[in-house]
């Protein structure tokens, strides 16, 4: 079965205080790994799919790379908008559906 | 463009009612599916369904929860004799073709009392 586990479960910042989000995978052949971006009573919004082991992407201040076992979100200079819940998922090989972590609350004072 | 169209928003149930969720996909999107998200947990897949077919249900309880994707109209999840233990929120996503470029909902929050 597929495991997605996210760390830390919440990370407090300071605006301008950049940090990293983990995701650390299982998954038997992966397709894709997926970051989303989830607000209080909202759907998760799509942000990054990563498909390959060395595979950065960027949007604006976030920034997502991937490793054969973990995947990093790299918040820059956060500001308070920046504050949600972070989602990752995964996807294997010939599948549609998404196996999700807990996600990381990250709340970002100004 | 709407996006992923769910009603209602909120729903409330007394325990042994039915709730009946409902979807509208994007426009040109043929492929739904269901995700529950219950509290402090990530969001686990129900069921996939296209235009009339239910593709893969392994994730749905098999008693109690159905799903539909009819011709014409929304997309379906219904769960008869609600416990307090369906209380969380659901949501749909869509795509136009297979798995790439989920789209969410903002979701359903059923609460059973």
């Amino acid at each position: 079965e597929d495991q997605v586990t996210q760390s830390p479960e919440a990370l407090r910042l300071q605006e301008g205080e950049s940090s990293s989000l983990n995701c650390s995978y299982t998954v038997s052949g992966l397709r894709g790994l997926f970051w989303y971006r989830q607000d209080p009573g909202k759907g998760p919004e799509f942000l990054f799919t990563l498909y390959s082991a060395g595979e950065e992407k960027e949007k604006e201040r976030l920034k997502a790379t991937l490793t054969k076992k973990e995947s990093f979100l790299h918040i820059t200079a956060p500001k308070p908008e920046d504050s949600a819940t972070y989602l990752c998922a995964v996807q294997r090989s010939n599948d549609y559906k998404l196996s999700f972590g807990a996600g990381t609350t990250v709340t970002v004072r100004a | 463009n709407a996006g992923v169209m769910q009603n209602p928003r909120h729903l409330v149930r007394r325990r042994g009612q039915e709730a009946r969720l409902r979807c509208s996909p994007m426009k040109g999107h043929s492929h739904v599916y269901w995700y529950r998200q219950l509290p402090e947990e990530g969001l686990k897949f129900m069921v996939y369904l296209q235009k009339e077919n239910i593709i893969d249900e392994s994730g749905m309880p098999k008693e109690r929860f159905s799903a539909e994707f009819p011709k014409e109209g929304p997309s379906i999840l219904r769960i008869q004799q609600v416990v307090r233990g369906d209380s969380a929120a659901y949501f749909c996503a869509s795509s136009p073709v297979g798995p790439d470029g989920y789209t969410f909902g903002s979701g359903t929050r059923l609460t059973v009392v």
